[in-house]
């Protein structure tokens, strides 16, 4: 089974500043799905960004950027020019591309603080 | 475009009482996923539904728990008995079938139990 590791349970930045939240996984699949969902103190899960497994090239959305080394199985997500509204928990979630009905693999979260 | 809708968004039982969570997907949507939160902790996921069929109970309790996806009407986690260990935030879920947003979750704001 697949399974997903986030090791900094607590991270914190100064506004404007860049931050990089990390995330490995462990699978022995060479296609899938690979996300960062936010969920701010309302509580409501929003997608962040997207990476496909067969995509060489890291996404990005805005501020926000992957750093996918699909040898490493690492996942990492670069915020920059943090701002106040980036304060939130950051899910890393994995989900495998072959097997029909596969669900969504969750790590355990990380609680970003952006400090004024 | 509603998006995902939970109800209740808060929920108080007694033990033993029954609890039930209603989800309706997005527009477009035909698949539903359960996932459970404790407090500071990830999300686990619990169950992975189509119209009128279970794809994928593995991370449902044995006992006490079901779920179900009518042809008609919203999702449904239902609770039996409950216990305060079952007191969490309940997140739904949905994805379509096919296209670009396949692999891509759009989570509803959630459930909140308390069981007294």
């Amino acid at each position: 089974a697949q399974t997903v590791t986030q090791s900094q349970p607590e991270m914190s930045v100064q506004e404007a500043e860049t931050v990089t939240l990390s995330c490995t996984y462990d699978t022995s699949e060479s296609d899938y799905y690979l996300f960062w969902y936010k969920q701010p103190p309302s509580r409501q899960m929003i997608l962040v960004i997207r990476q496909e497994a067969y995509k060489q090239q890291n996404a990005t959305e805005n501020r926000f950027s992957v750093n996918f080394q699909k040898a490493a199985k690492s996942f990492s997500l670069k915020i920059s020019d943090s701002q106040l509204g980036d304060a939130a928990m950051y899910f890393c979630a994995y989900r495998s591309a072959y097997i029909y009905g596969q669900n969504f693999v969750f790590g355990p979260g990380t609680r970003l603080s952006v400090l004024p | 475009n509603a998006g995902v809708m939970q109800n209740p968004r808060h929920l108080v039982r007694r033990r033993g009482q029954e609890a039930r969570l209603r989800c309706s997907p997005m527009k477009g949507h035909s698949h539903v996923y359960w996932y459970r939160q404790l407090p500071e902790e990830g999300l686990k996921f619990m169950v992975y539904l189509q119209k009128e069929n279970i794809i994928d109970e593995s991370g449902m309790p044995k006992e006490r728990f079901s779920a179900e996806f009518p042809k008609e009407g919203p999702s449904i986690l239902r609770i039996q008995q409950v216990v305060r260990g079952d007191s969490a935030a309940y997140f739904c879920a949905s994805s379509p079938v096919q296209g670009t947003g396949a692999n891509v979750l759009t989570f509803g704001a959630g459930s909140r139990l308390t069981v007294l």
